[in-house]
Parts: structure tokens; sequence; C-alpha cells
């Protein structure tokens, strides 16, 4: 089945930590996008990407990062310059007119 | 820029009521919009889409039309459930690969 995978679905990170979420798609997408979700609000946009080894900032990109080495592959880290991590985290990819989601990670500092 | 306005929430309904979420945009050009559902701790599934003015978007009972005089995408359905509980998300594409979202309605439907 085509789709997006993310991993872990849950983790736990000491504060001063990096921590890297996966995203995967085999749907062929040039297009994918991460985005946060705080509880009760909607998604802002953190990166995308619209083609390999090409990338560009959201509205909040400070303190993250990420790379598009393959077509596939869309990880982000979290850095320890992002102050209030804790979140839900969304990987998104689209084709021209739709766009898809998986599953979520959701991200806790202790 | 761009931006969708989608009425807050929650929502608390009856099962067997009739439901309305507002949605209203601003964009330049003609966008694409959508209604997506997300259930407790899952991802963000597309419930239904329109491409242009007077375009009827339906899926699973749901259904929304594309008014541009008015710039509106509401969503309604006829006779909600229990399982329509969930939050739901307005947004609308311009074809540049950005999606802007609307926060989110969530909706609770009691048996």
């Amino acid at each position: 089945d085509g789709g997006i995978t993310q991993s872990p679905k849950y983790l736990f990170r000491k504060e001063g930590q990096n921590v890297t979420l996966s995203c995967e798609q085999n749907l062929n997408h040039d297009a994918m996008y991460w985005y946060r979700q705080d509880p009760g609000q909607g998604l802002r946009l953190i990166y995308y990407s619209q083609i390999v080894n090409d990338f560009q900032k959201g509205d909040i990109a400070e303190g993250y990062s990420v790379s598009r080495e393959k077509k596939e592959s869309f990880p982000l880290t979290v850095t320890s310059a992002q102050k209030n991590p804790t979140a839900f985290y969304l990987c998104a990819s689209s084709s021209y007119n739709e766009q898809f989601f998986g599953p979520g990670t959701r991200l806790t500092v202790l | 820029g761009d931006s969708v306005t989608q009425m807050e929430g929650p929502v608390t309904l009856s099962e067997e009521a009739f439901l309305t979420i507002n949605c209203t945009y601003t964009a330049t050009g003609y966008p694409s919009l959508f209604w997506y559902v997300q259930y407790p701790g899952e991802g963000l599934q597309l419930l239904l889409k329109a491409t242009k003015a007077d375009d009827k978007g339906s899926n699973k009972g749901f259904e929304a039309t594309y008014r541009k005089e008015t710039t509106s995408f509401h969503l309604e359905k006829g006779s909600v459930q229990v399982s329509d509980s969930a939050v739901y998300f307005c947004a609308l594409s311009s074809g540049t690969y950005k999606y802007i979202f609307g926060t989110g309605t969530r909706l609770k439907v009691l048996a």
C-alpha cells in the first residue's frame, strides 16, 4: 500500500539533546512537508521541500533542521535550540493538488 | 497573504443532528479548497475537496460547495454519528506547493 510512514510514534527527549524524526513516503511525490501541531491548535509549517536537495523554511523553522537526500525521505531534526519542542509532528507529501499525511510523532521533552 | 478562517469549537451535537462547520477564505487567484479530518492521536485524512467555483465535494455523507462569491466552503452533513467525532480542518492551496490550514473545529457527537 502506498502511504507515508513516520517513526517513532512516541519519542522522549531530555533537554539539551538533538533528536531526529523519520518520514518516508512511497507515493512518488516530489513535495514533502513538516508541520507542528500543539494541543487545540492548527498546523504550523516548519519546513517544506519541493524537490530532492532543496528545501525552504516555513513559518516556524527556528530550532529545526531538515535534509532531502532522497525523494522518499525527509527527516526532521529537533535541535537543542528549539525552546519548546514538546508537540505532535506531522509529515506530509503532495501531488499537484492533494496533500497526504503520515500518522504523526508525539515528541515529549522530559 | 492567503488565509483560512473556520468557526470556533467545540461543536456538540446529538446523534442524527444536522452539522454545519463554517469556513471562509482569503486568497488571490483561484485556490483549491479542502476539508481534512483528524481522529485523536492520528494524522489528517482528506475528507473532500473542490478545485473550482461551484464544485461540490462529497464523501461519507459530508459535502461542501466552493462558493467564490462568498469566499466560503462550509462543511455539512445531514445526520451525524458518534463516529464522526473528530477535529475538522479547512484548508486551501493556491497551487504553489503551500497549503494554508484553519485552526480546526472539534466536533463531539453524543449518543
